[in-house]
């Protein structure tokens, strides 16, 4: 299992520009999440989804968009990039429910600097 | 609001010593607390939950605390080793509903000198 996978590692972009931030998920996890984190801080909860089809805001969702056409896949999109949203972006998933156990498994987060 | 306040402060203690980290949490009464780790350029990863019956918890050196009362959880790593030297997170459930949302604290770094 190669658990979550993200991609780029690290991206600049420039103000203005778009882009798409990759995450693939290969443990069947219905539910997935997109965090940022900014230095010293807690990660922060932009968008999540409980299942293909279905997406929900965060706390700080506003500058992004994703969509769920997939389990394993949950896209996060920036449309206009702007200095604020220079973070890193953890995607998550988990399984939540029951008494399975609620932990979530990162992926290795993506370094987006915007200038 | 939901609160959630780590100690800021990097903690640095001896080889061999016992580290304790603490969480507290305020506005909240939560199912349930997790500890991850993060290491410098990766993502956190998981190391305990807790949950609201439960006072201790332990795996292998860790230990973690739930005190509902105090609305604090502490975490301990004995004998701890170069190793352990990381950033610490605690989490707890955001939000009502079961969909898994984490609410973070700013984290703890902890170094061990050997």
């Amino acid at each position: 299992n190669a658990g979550v996978t993200q991609t780029p590692k690290f991206r600049i972009l420039k103000i203005g520009q778009s882009m798409t931030l990759q995450c693939t998920q290969d443990m069947n996890h219905n539910y997935m999440y997109w965090y940022r984190q900014d230095p010293g801080m807690g990660l922060k909860l932009i968008y999540y989804s409980v299942g293909a089809g279905i997406t929900d805001k965060g706390e700080v969702p506003n500058g992004y968009n994703v969509s769920r056409s997939t389990t394993e896949d949950f896209p996060l999109r920036l449309e206009l990039a702007a200095p604020s949203q220079t973070s890193v972006y953890f995607c998550a998933s988990s399984y939540p429910g029951g008494n399975r156990n609620t932990e979530a498994f990162f992926g290795q987060g993506t370094r987006l600097t915007v200038v | 609001s939901q609160k959630i306040e780590q100690n800021s402060e990097a903690l640095n203690i001896q080889e061999g010593k016992t580290a304790t980290l603490t969480c507290n949490y305020t506005n909240y009464s939560p199912a349930y607390l997790q500890w991850y780790r993060q290491d410098p350029g990766r993502g956190p990863v998981f190391l305990l939950l807790i949950r609201e019956n439960e006072k201790e918890k332990r795996k292998e050196r860790l230990k973690v605390t739930f005190d509902t009362t105090l609305k604090q959880s502490l975490f301990h790593i004995t004998a701890s080793q170069p190793a352990d030297s990381a950033t610490y997170l605690c989490a707890l459930p955001g939000g009502s509903g079961n969909t898994g949302k984490l609410i973070f604290g700013q984290g703890t770094t902890l170094q061990v000198k050997p």
